[in-house]
């Protein structure tokens, strides 16, 4: 099956420091790629959509500068959190949807493991 | 506004004994309506999606059933098992499109006690 692979698995970092977290899928091209946000026993919260090549969409709320998404090939995908700050922890999880190698494999999202970062 | 609703927090039962988890949306028209599994401090992993046009899908101990009419999806485990403990998230996607994202619930922790 496909597999997405999510590093670090969980990071602590100092106030003011910019954090990267990749995301990239191992055996197939992903379509596209999407960057989550989950607080403790709540849902996913999508923050961007990522397609390679171009500049990835944001959800309304989340500020484009310091959740900074490139998606520099078909297989991975970056998300760096600029100036982090403590309100800024949480557990960050991408996902990617369709292979560009493939027919039919557009409809499930497969999830990384998740990052969680911890901010001090 | 659109809203997906998963209908428990959280749902204890006994095991051995079935697990109905309900998803209420309103103002979407899903393609299809897709089922996840999360374990804490994990990503959620795919389990059963169903399209527009079934009304129930089948895997394993695993059932789920689609009404467009009642915007309403029941996800079902038989014969539920400790293992079975979990989040449960409900998704819709509206196109299928591969380009176009997923709106989760809030999911329902299940917890089988043996």
């Amino acid at each position: 099956g496909a597999v997405v692979s999510q590093h670090p698995s969980w990071v602590i970092c100092k106030s003011g420091t910019s954090v990267k977290i990749e995301c990239r899928s191992l055996d197939f091209q992903a379509t596209t790629m999407f960057w989550y946000r989950q607080f403790p026993k709540q849902s996913l919260m999508l923050m961007a959509t990522s397609n390679e090549g171009s500049k990835a969409t944001y959800e309304q709320g989340v500020e484009k500068d310091k959740f900074l998404i490139n998606h520099a090939s078909l297989t991975l995908s970056t998300l760096t959190v600029t100036s982090a700050h403590p309100e800024d922890s949480s557990f960050y999880i991408c996902s990617a949807r369709g292979d560009r190698g493939r027919k039919g494999m557009n409809t499930e999202a497969f999830f990384g493991q998740g990052t969680r970062l911890t901010v001090v | 506004s659109q809203k997906i609703e998963q209908n428990s927090e959280a749902l204890n039962i006994q095991e051995g004994k079935t697990a109905t988890l309900t998803c209420n949306y309103t103002n979407y028209s899903p393609a299809y309506l897709q089922w996840y599994r999360q374990d804490p401090g994990r990503g959620p992993v795919f389990l059963l999606l169903i399209r527009e046009n079934e009304k129930e899908k089948r895997k394993e101990r695993l059932k789920v059933t689609f009404d467009t009419t009642l915007k309403q999806s029941l996800f079902h485990i038989t014969a539920s098992q400790p293992a079975d403990s979990a989040t449960y998230l409900c998704a819709l996607d509206p196109s299928g499109s591969s380009a176009s994202k997923i709106i989760f619930g809030s999911g329902t922790r299940l917890s089988i006690r043996p």
